[in-house]
């Protein structure tokens, strides 16, 4: 029972490269979230997708892009990676409002 | 502004005795809490919940009190064990809204 996978676990980019943060659940929610969290800092919503289809802006969705590709994906997209979206990325899923599962993380570090 | 708020940034305890994670929030539309508890290098995980509806929840060794006048709620485990160490999150949502806000976590220590 796999739950939320996000891939990849660790990346490294340079500042202005574009990268796909990829996550995949298989519970068979309708939810999916992505969120990013900083140091000293809780977990602070970029994008979600209440279902299927649709797409929404969290707290911080400035540089980010998201793709809901099935029910199962749900992608965030840097564009141009700069160096103050190095965090770590969580992706959540969820049946309407139970509670969220979330994958293991991606350290993302942009130099 | 900060919505929800964890105020002590980490806390010490004896393994067996009582852990109390301490939340205030200061959105009076929030109606739905949860305690999230994260292992270094691992994702959230769900612990326990409130509704606005009840004043205290409890499962196992963990109970979640709510006392919305003060806008306060409390995560209390016991006994308290050493794999309880870890990162605790506190989190709200308003009625019909699938967005968490979150706390900025409470580091627990259980010493053997």
């Amino acid at each position: 029972n796999a739950g939320v996978t996000q891939t990849p676990k660790f990346q490294v980019l340079k500042t202005g490269q574009s990268m796909t943060l990829q996550c995949a659940q298989d519970m068979n929610h309708n939810s999916m979230y992505w969120y990013r969290q900083d140091p000293g800092m809780g977990l602070r919503l970029i994008y979600y997708s209440a279902s299927e289809g649709t797409t929404d802006k969290g707290e911080v969705p400035n540089g980010y892009n998201v793709s809901r590709l099935n029910k199962r994906e749900f992608s965030l997209r840097l564009e141009s990676a700069a160096p103050s979206q190095t965090s770590v990325y969580f992706c959540a899923s969820s049946i309407r409002y139970q509670p969220q599962h979330f994958g293991d993380g991606t350290r993302l570090s942009i130099l | 502004d900060q919505q929800v708020k964890q105020n002590s940034p980490s806390l010490s305890v004896q393994e067996g005795r009582i852990s109390i994670l301490n939340c205030d929030y200061t959105n009076s539309m929030f109606d739905y809490f949860l305690w999230y508890k994260k292992y270094p290098a691992e994702g959230p995980t769900f612990l326990i919940s409130i509704s606005s509806i009840k004043d205290k929840n409890e499962d196992g060794r963990f109970t979640v009190f709510l006392n919305k006048s003060a806008k306060h709620l409390s995560l209390h485990i016991v006994p308290s064990q050493p794999g309880d160490s870890a990162v605790y999150f506190c989190a709200a949502r308003v009625a019909s809204n699938y967005k968490l806000t979150f706390g900025k976590g409470t580091l627990l220590t259980v010493n053997p």
